[in-house]
């Protein structure tokens, strides 16, 4: 079974500076690999996911991921953080086959400061 | 748009206590979903329904039951709750259920004293 890990529970980040979020993932073949941002009293809002084929992905809100197959990492990263970013992030895998059934990580609450 | 509408937002319940949480997506997806969070533990699926017609246990059934009553609503049913059920509720769907993006809704805090 397919299991997701994103060590850090808190990260805090000044305003302007770059961000990478962790996440490492345990699957038996190439996964589905997915990134959700949660605001606030909100549901879970897909950023970008990866598939195939070139492994460093982009998606919305300038954020931006790379795939490593050596280290089973896909983290999460963004050169300039605005304080809008301030959110919980959760990192998912999802099989490459039959019907997805996404395991989510335990999430990674962004704290930006000024 | 609405995407995936979940009524109530917030309720309380006393242990013992039934009620239904309601979801309905406007989207014409296939695929529908109920997880619940809680902290440190992430989001963790209950049951999912690939298609109408067919409901099918995620990784924490125990204590709850589904219906998908058509193509857009599916329900998440707590027969008799329990303080362990304190959680928030998220309602979501996909079109196809192949790893595609997954729409949610905005969640049901239910407390259970």
């Amino acid at each position: 079974a397919q299991s997701v890990t994103q060590p850090d529970i808190h990260i805090t980040v000044s305003e302007g500076a770059s961000l990478e979020l962790r996440c490492n993932y345990s699957y038996g073949a190439t996964p589905y690999l997915f990134w959700y941002v949660q605001s606030p009293g909100q549901g879970l809002q897909l950023l970008l996911k990866y598939f195939s084929g070139d492994t460093l992905v982009q998606g919305i809100k300038g954020f931006e991921a790379e795939f490593k197959r050596s280290q089973s990492s896909f983290n999460l990263r963004k050169p300039s953080v605005h304080w809008s970013d301030a959110a919980e992030y959760f990192c998912a895998v999802g099989m490459n086959t039959g019907f997805q059934k996404l395991v989510f990580g335990t999430g990674t609450r962004l704290l930006v400061s000024p | 748009n609405a995407g995936v509408t979940q009524t109530p937002k917030f309720q309380v319940l006393k242990t013992g206590q039934s009620m239904t949480l309601q979801c309905a997506q406007d989207m014409n997806h296939n695929s529908m979903y109920w997880y619940r969070q809680d902290p440190g533990m992430g989001l963790r699926l209950i049951y999912y329904s690939a298609s109408e017609g067919t409901t099918d246990k995620g990784e924490v059934p125990n204590g709850y039951n589904v219906s998908r009553l058509n193509k857009r609503e599916f329900s998440l049913r707590l027969e008799s709750a329990a303080p362990s059920q304190t959680s928030v509720y998220f309602c979501a769907s996909s079109l196809l259920g192949r790893n595609e993006k997954l729409f949610f809704g905005s969640g049901t805090q239910l407390s259970v004293l």
